[in-house]
């Protein structure tokens, strides 16, 4: 079975420029979660989805921020406009309910 | 605030010594932790986790002790072996929460 699937893995971009991350769950389950890890602060937590509805965004940054998840297999992370300390790793994860968290491989940005 | 914290942000150990790494929390209400294991270029993949009634989880080489009252928990693996060689996250959240708050990680290097 595939994991979890994010896309681009890596993105490298100037700053001003929008960026969207793309996120595939694993199929069936219903909360997806974006995350984002910095040297300094780990793993942080951006938003989470529930059955496709955002339950918690209190973890996106600013404004720059969005998040959307259309349906049960699709979710997007897009930064509009991006800038430099938004370099970083950022991950999607799945998971059934409150189980165990499914991680993917993480989309690497970098602003210029 | 981070309310997990690994103070250490690196580790090395030698091949077949014991590694132990370190986790504090702040929130009382945590009830349930756990590590998640991360390779280069990978997501982070959940390693063993511990609840709140216990004070010991063991899975082959891997050992989590909980204390409690000092809010603290620790992973050992005993032997290490250079494959153990990774990112090591501790993580924690109050049972069913969906929200799952993790450190900084830890940066494990087994030298043979």
């Amino acid at each position: 079975d595939a994991g979890v699937i994010q896309s681009p893995r890596h993105e490298v971009t100037e700053m001003g420029q929008e960026v969207t991350l793309r996120c595939k769950p694993i199929s069936g389950h219903n909360s997806l979660f974006w995350y984002r890890q910095t040297m300094m602060r780990g793993l942080e937590l951006l938003i989470y989805f529930n059955n496709n509805v955002p339950i918690d965004d209190s973890g996106m940054p600013e404004d720059r921020f969005s998040a959307k998840m259309p349906n049960a297999s699709f979710s997007t992370l897009k930064i509009q406009p991006s800038e430099p300390r938004d370099s970083a790793v950022y991950f999607c994860a799945s998971s059934h309910n409150t189980g165990e968290l499914f991680f993917g491989e993480g989309s690497r940005l970098t602003v210029l | 605030d981070q309310q997990v914290k690994q103070n250490s942000p690196s580790l090395s150990v030698q091949e077949g010594r014991i590694s132990i790494l370190n986790c504090d929390y702040t929130n009382s209400m945590f009830d349930y932790f756990l590590w998640y294991k991360k390779y280069p270029a990978e997501g982070p993949t959940f390693l063993i986790s511990i609840s709140s009634i216990k004070d010991k989880n063991e899975d082959g080489r891997f050992t989590v002790f909980l204390n409690k009252s000092a809010k603290h928990l620790s992973l050992h693996i005993v032997p290490s072996q250079p494959g153990d060689s990774a990112v090591y996250f501790c993580a924690a959240n109050a049972l069913n929460d969906y929200k799952l708050s993790f450190g900084a990680g830890t940066t494990v290097t087994v030298r043979a």
